[in-house]
């Protein structure tokens, strides 16, 4: 069974710029969430999908990131105008009802 | 509210010496479960343990053991003749489970263990 896979693993943007990561989660899993880490604190919640729709997105900062799910399958966090208290890493993770999160390897984001 | 302490930010002992890892939480619900997780350097998050709140065995596994203690909100784990590859930042976390399909979980700041040879 293949994990939750992100995509890319590393980016460096500049300040401004707009950059998208990419989660796959891993297959039938219907809860997807989004997490991250800046400046060496602790892991936030983002936001939570259930399927296409999302479930809880109270833990997104601020509106210049947008978090997609068409489908219900993969998922989408774009960061547009980046700025440089969004450097960190991004993970995402994925689960079926009631069950453990399954995470990602982190997608590193470095805004210059 | 829900939140997740871990008042050791840094920890720096000798291979082979053992090395308890702090973890207190808060929570209203009755029903939560508690997890540790694993940050090596190479980035991605490693699932250790999941306990739900109903169950305060203590458990072992291999070199790895977490006390769970309801009376002191605590869920530390001790990691016995450590070594070198331990070298990592753990995190506790806590989850609430309600009605909804699932929920989301609350980190703590996570703690830098460094294991010196």
């Amino acid at each position: 069974e293949a994990g939750v896979t992100q995509f890319p693993s590393h980016s460096v943007i500049e300040k401004g710029q707009t950059v998208t990561l990419r989660c796959d989660p891993i297959s039938g899993h219907d809860n997807l969430y989004w997490y991250r880490r800046v400046m060496g604190k602790e892991i936030k919640f983002l936001l939570h999908f259930v399927k296409e729709s999302k479930q809880d997105e109270s833990g997104m900062p601020n509106n210049r990131f947008l978090a997609e799910r068409t489908g219900g399958t993969y998922s989408t966090l774009k960061v547009q105008p980046a700025e440089l208290e969004d450097s960190g890493v991004y993970f995402c993770a994925s689960s079926q009802v009631r069950q453990g999160l399954h995470f990602g390897e982190g997608s590193w984001l470095t805004v210059v | 509210a829900q939140k997740v302490t871990q008042a050791q930010t840094e920890i720096s002992v000798v291979e082979k010496e053992d090395v308890t890892l702090d973890c207190v939480y808060e929570t209203r619900d009755t029903t939560y479960y508690l997890f540790w997780y694993k940050q090596p350097p190479s980035g991605e998050l490693v699932f250790l343990i999941r306990r739900n709140s109903f169950d305060e065995q203590n458990e072992i596994s291999g070199r790895y053991s977490w006390n769970f203690q309801k009376s002191t909100s605590s869920f530390n784990f001790t990691i016995t003749a450590s070594q070198v590859v331990d070298s990592a930042v753990y995190f506790c976390a806590l989850s609430e489970e309600g009605y909804s399909s699932a929920s989301k979980i609350i980190f703590g700041s996570g703690t830098r263990l460094s294991i010196r040879p």
